[in-house]
């Protein structure tokens, strides 16, 4: 069966570190890809996709994720964090029309 | 720009209420979703529409129902609110996987619902 995992529940970095969020999938097909960010109170909103072609993908406000079929992970990435970048970031897998997400993980940042 | 919008940002209902909550996008999408979404569970899926009255259960239908009469409006239906529906309720939408052969969702943003 199709399903996402996000091993961390919650991560605090301090500003300006460097970040990692990993993600698992497991997916019998090429997989379609999706990192969103929910800001507090907020609906989600997409960071970036892979779909196919370069495995090191890049989206907006500086993040980047880079797929790694042998592993079966999509980790998202920024070299520096902002106080602004506090939130809840979701993977998800594509399914036709559908998306499977995993349970998310919550990023604080410590000035 | 994609605009997905619902009709209230915070909702406090009794028990045994009927609820609507109302879901709109303006992108001309076929695809519309409504999601629940508790700490700890992430997103789970309720229902799912491709077209105009076409509906497909998702992984927790129980409990609710839907109604889409028109391809921008997706309502969710609470037929009888119990205090375990207390939760935020987020609508979606996207073209057919198919068109270009992906499928991005737009997310509105959010309904908190309480149920007393």
């Amino acid at each position: 069966a199709q399903s996402v995992t996000q091993p961390d529940i919650h991560i605090t970095v301090s500003e300006g570190a460097s970040l990692e969020l990993r993600c698992n999938y497991s997916y019998g097909a090429t997989p379609y890809l999706f990192w969103y960010v929910q800001s507090p109170g907020q609906g989600l909103q997409l960071l970036l996709k892979y779909f196919s072609g370069d495995t090191l993908v890049q989206g907006i406000k500086g993040f980047e994720a880079e797929f790694k079929r042998s592993q079966s992970s999509f980790n998202l990435r920024k070299p520096s964090v902002h106080w602004s970048d506090a939130a809840e970031y979701f993977c998800a897998v594509g399914n036709t029309d559908k998306l499977i997400f995993g349970t998310g993980t919550r990023l604080q940042v410590f000035p | 720009d994609v605009k997905v919008t619902q009709s209230s940002r915070y909702l406090v209902k009794r028990t045994g209420e009927k609820v609507f909550l109302e879901c709109v996008q303006d992108m001309d999408h076929e695809n519309m979703f409504w999601y629940r979404q508790d700490p700890g569970l992430g997103l789970r899926l309720i229902y799912f529409s491709y077209d105009v009255k076409m509906k497909e259960k998702g992984d927790i239908p129980e409990g609710y129902s839907v109604s889409r009469e028109k391809k921008e409006r997706f309502s969710l239906i609470l037929e009888s609110a119990s205090t375990n529906q207390t939760s935020m309720y987020l609508c979606a939408s996207s073209s057919p996987s198919g068109v270009r052969g992906y499928n991005e969702q737009f997310f509105g943003p959010g309904t908190r619902l309480t149920v007393l």
